[in-house]
Parts: structure tokens; sequence; C-alpha cells
């Protein structure tokens, strides 16, 4: 069976530090890949998706970036965090019908 | 993608049936209507979705209108694990060009009391 997984589930970091946010896919192949980020009391906001290794599409711009280095991996990065990047952050995996979340990771940027 | 508006929030007693309200006055021929819900720090699961018939499973119904400009989400039995946001979401299925992509807005956040 397909399964998603995302890590960590949360993170404390201070601005300026880097971030690395890992999501992986099992049991399927060629994944599309997607990165949402909810703020407090809002809705998921679309940051990235990705249909293939080394394909990426930006929705918005912003101080983060992300990379598929592999079919079943997709990484959400950034080199300086921010205060605003604060947030609860959502891989996803959409192969036609359903959409599967990961957890989430809630970051907090001190 | 076309938009959707739900309300806010809703409250309701369990045991009694919740009736969840979508408007998505803008969809087209070639888009479903989803809805999914998130209970709090969780991801978000989904629940139903349909074309233009009406669907049932476990979960829930879902109600689409002849013209397809809302929908109603209805759970049957309310419990208090039903407490969540709920989600409409409009979206073509099987396009290359915005496959899959989910555009949320801000969800019903739906509370429901002993």
């Amino acid at each position: 069976s397909q399964t998603i997984h995302q890590w960590p589930a949360t993170l404390v970091q201070p601005v300026g530090s880097p971030l690395s946010l890992e999501c992986t896919v099992e049991g399927t192949s060629n994944p599309n890949l997607y990165w949402y980020r909810q703020a407090a009391g809002r809705g998921l906001q679309l940051l990235f998706y990705s249909v293939g290794i080394g394909q990426i599409s930006s929705e918005v711009p912003q101080n983060l970036s992300a990379s598929r280095p592999q079919d079943w991996q997709f990484i959400l990065s950034s080199k300086k965090l921010l205060l605003s990047d604060s947030g609860f952050y959502l891989c996803a995996w959409i192969p036609n019908t359903e959409a599967f979340f990961g957890q989430g990771t809630r970051l907090t940027v001190v | 993608d076309a938009k959707t508006t739900q309300p806010p929030s809703m409250d309701c007693a369990e045991g009694r049936a919740a009736n969840l309200p979508c408007n998505h006055s803008t969809i087209s021929g070639n888009e479903y209507v989803y809805w999914y819900r998130q209970i709090h720090s969780q991801g978000p699961q989904y629940i139903i979705h349909g074309l233009k018939n009406n669907e049932t499973n476990e979960m829930a119904s879902l109600i689409i209108t002849e013209d397809r400009k809302s929908s109603t989400l209805i759970l049957p039995h309310a419990t208090l694990r039903d407490t969540a946001v709920y989600y409409c979401i409009v979206r073509v299925v099987g396009t290359t060009d915005s496959w899959g992509k989910l555009q949320f807005g801000a969800g019903t956040q739906v509370v429901v009391t002993p």
C-alpha cells in the first residue's frame, strides 16, 4: 500500500537559521507531490508542487525553496528563516481522485 | 480552479445531523466538488467527492444542486470526534496542467457539543 511520511513533527528554529523538511512516498512511482503551509486560523496555502524529479513549480514568491532529488522524495528548504515562516507545513501526494497528506510539521521561528 | 465560499463556523449537537453548505458558483463542467476535514494539528482527511450526482459513503453524504453552483455535506449523526475544520474544494481531475492542485479556503470550523 502507498504511504506518505513527513518529518520532523515539530521544529523550533532561530531567525536566520536554515530549514530542511523532508517528505517521502512509498509504494508508488512518479507521484505528484505538494507542499502546503497553514498559518494559524487560516486555510492551506499551496507553496510548491512537483510532477517529477527536478520539476518544481512555485505558487507564491517567498523565502522558501523546494527540491525533488528522487522520485519518492520532496524537500522544503530555506537558507535563512524569517519569523513569518512560522506555521504548519504539510506535504501531500495527490494521485488522482484523492489527496493523501503527511502528518505535518509545526515550525516555530523564534 | 473555481473558488468556494463557506460559513466560518457552525455548531452542532452530538447525535444530530450536521449540514455544511458550500457555494461554488463559478464551477466549470469538469470540476469535481471535494470535501476534506482537518482536526487540529493533523493533516487533512478526505471525506467525499462528486461531480453532479449525490454521493454517500460511510462518513458522509454529498448533495450537489442541479446547477452545481452549491453543495451540502451532511454528517448524519455528528459525534464529538467530528469537531474539525471542514474544507470544500473544487478541482479538475486528470489534467496534466493543474494535476491535483488543491486550493483551500478558510473552511468551516465545526464544533460538536454534547
